[in-house]
């Protein structure tokens, strides 16, 4: 099956510092979403897409699907950024979904 | 608005058990999704439900069991758990013809 490789793992950042996560992917896929998971375990969507690139202020998104990969900027960090940053893709022709295993953030004051 | 809610919250029950958990969403979203999450782990696909029929199911033990009366509404039948069963109980839907899926609170079972 389709194989989601998150990178880093876990990644410690002093705020203010800017970082780069990154999703592989090992097949073809019609979406892709990144996710932020609070401590409380809510997933925050963060950006819907399966290709080309977004902003949402201090974020922003770069979906390459003909290479398979899809990066996550934060730049400007703050402590509430801290926690665990998700890609999901989604398979083509239908609802099966898959999630990287996520790169833990801490971002310290 | 993208909200999804789930009840309850929180949930222990015993192995003998029989419980449920609920999902409801009012953006007109004809697809919804149960998934399972372990602590520190990713969040894994159990159910799908489109135009309310069971489109997938990720061999899921029949101890679960999906619902879906309505578009709007998704029900999870837990009967007879096993203490590693414990986890959080995570709802999504999407709409039709998308599939960026938005997420409810969840639930936090514990089984003992």
């Amino acid at each position: 099956g389709i194989q989601v490789e998150q990178s880093p793992p876990d990644l410690i950042l002093q705020e203010g510092a800017n970082s780069t996560l990154r999703c592989n992917f090992s097949d073809s896929v019609n979406n892709l979403q990144w996710f932020h998971q609070n401590p409380w375990g809510q997933l925050i969507n963060l950006f819907y897409i399966p290709s080309g690139t977004k902003q949402n202020g201090r974020l922003s998104a770069t979906t390459v699907a003909t290479e398979r990969y899809s990066l996550l900027y934060i730049s400007s960090s703050q402590t509430t950024d801290s926690g665990v940053y998700f890609c999901a893709v989604g398979l083509t022709g239908g609802f099966k979904t898959i999630f990287g295993a996520g790169t833990r953030l801490f971002v310290k004051a | 608005d993208t909200e999804v809610t789930q009840t309850p919250k929180h949930l222990v029950m015993g192995m003998t058990n029989k419980k449920s958990l609920k999902c409801e969403q009012h953006m007109g979203h004809r697809a919804m999704y149960w998934y399972k999450q372990k602590a520190k782990k990713p969040p894994e696909l159990m159910f799908v439900y489109s135009y309310e029929k069971l489109s997938i199911n990720e061999s899921v033990p029949s101890r679960f069991s999906p619902e879906c009366p309505n578009s709007s509404l998704l029900n999870l039948h837990l009967h007879a758990l096993q203490p590693e069963d414990s986890a959080l109980y995570l709802c999504a839907s999407s709409g039709q013809g998308a599939y960026e899926q938005y997420f409810g609170p969840g639930t936090r079972l514990t089984v003992t």
